[in-house]
């Protein structure tokens, strides 16, 4: 079993809808993070959190929030999207004192927004 | 802040030619050096990783990484591609302070092996 999973792994909305995003882990890693990827502009940071009551912005985080439900789960939602958040979206995991930010990335999620 | 540039958006070789993907950051001090691949519908794998020590890093793959600190450079190379190694390559870097445990990722390059 992958130790990173994703849900769902494509999805197409419609403008104006709420979506989420979810994300678990098996590695027991406290830090979890959220990204984007847009052709041509490799991945650029979300959101990310270092345990279940730390939660930070990253570079990208207008129009999305995120929910730390416990160490191993980590959602992110759009509240109203738009369609230039049509994008692939990882979730990755690292771990405190492990390897110096190495990160670990779920398989992604496809979401078109029409 | 730290910085990342893939100056190759894409890169095309023959399989079993020799292949180098290069990469350069923008740091003060010591960087954390990453390389990962993510092959159709997949995610990012990682290949290898530079702390500190020796400059020259292997990973998985066969592939192999050099951290030139006068170059800030950290250039990915295979001697022999394979028809599997057609992926997207990214190059990050991570750093201490206000930066710790978060990457930044460099644009990425597309590689293509032809037959």
């Amino acid at each position: 079993d992958a130790d990173v999973t994703q849900t769902p792994r494509n999805r197409i909305t419609k403008t104006g809808k709420r979506i989420m995003l979810e994300c678990s882990q098996t590695k027991g890693h406290d830090r979890m993070y959220w990204y984007r990827q847009d052709p041509g502009l490799g991945l650029r940071l979300i959101y990310y959190s270092f345990d279940v009551k730390d939660i930070n912005k990253g570079e990208i985080s207008d129009g999305y929030s995120v929910s730390r439900q416990a160490q191993a789960k980590f959602s992110l939602s759009l509240e109203s999207a738009i369609p230039n958040q049509t994008a692939l979206y990882f979730c990755a995991t690292g771990a405190t004192g492990e390897g110096k930010n190495t990160q670990y990335f779920g398989p992604g999620t496809r979401l078109t927004v029409l | 802040a730290q910085s990342v540039t893939q100056p190759d958006i894409h890169i095309t070789v023959s399989e079993g030619a020799s292949l180098e993907l290069r990469c350069n950051y923008s740091y003060g001090a010591t960087p954390y050096l990453f390389w990962y691949v993510q092959s159709p519908g997949q995610g990012l794998q990682l290949l290898l990783k530079y702390f500190s020590g020796d400059t020259l890093v292997q990973g998985i793959k066969g592939f192999e990484a050099e951290f030139k600190r006068s170059q800030s450079s950290f250039n990915l190379r295979k001697p022999s591609v394979h028809w599997s190694d057609a992926a997207e390559y990214f190059c990050a870097v991570g750093a201490g302070g206000t930066s710790y445990g978060k990457l930044t990722f460099g644009q990425g390059t597309i590689l293509t092996v032809h037959p």
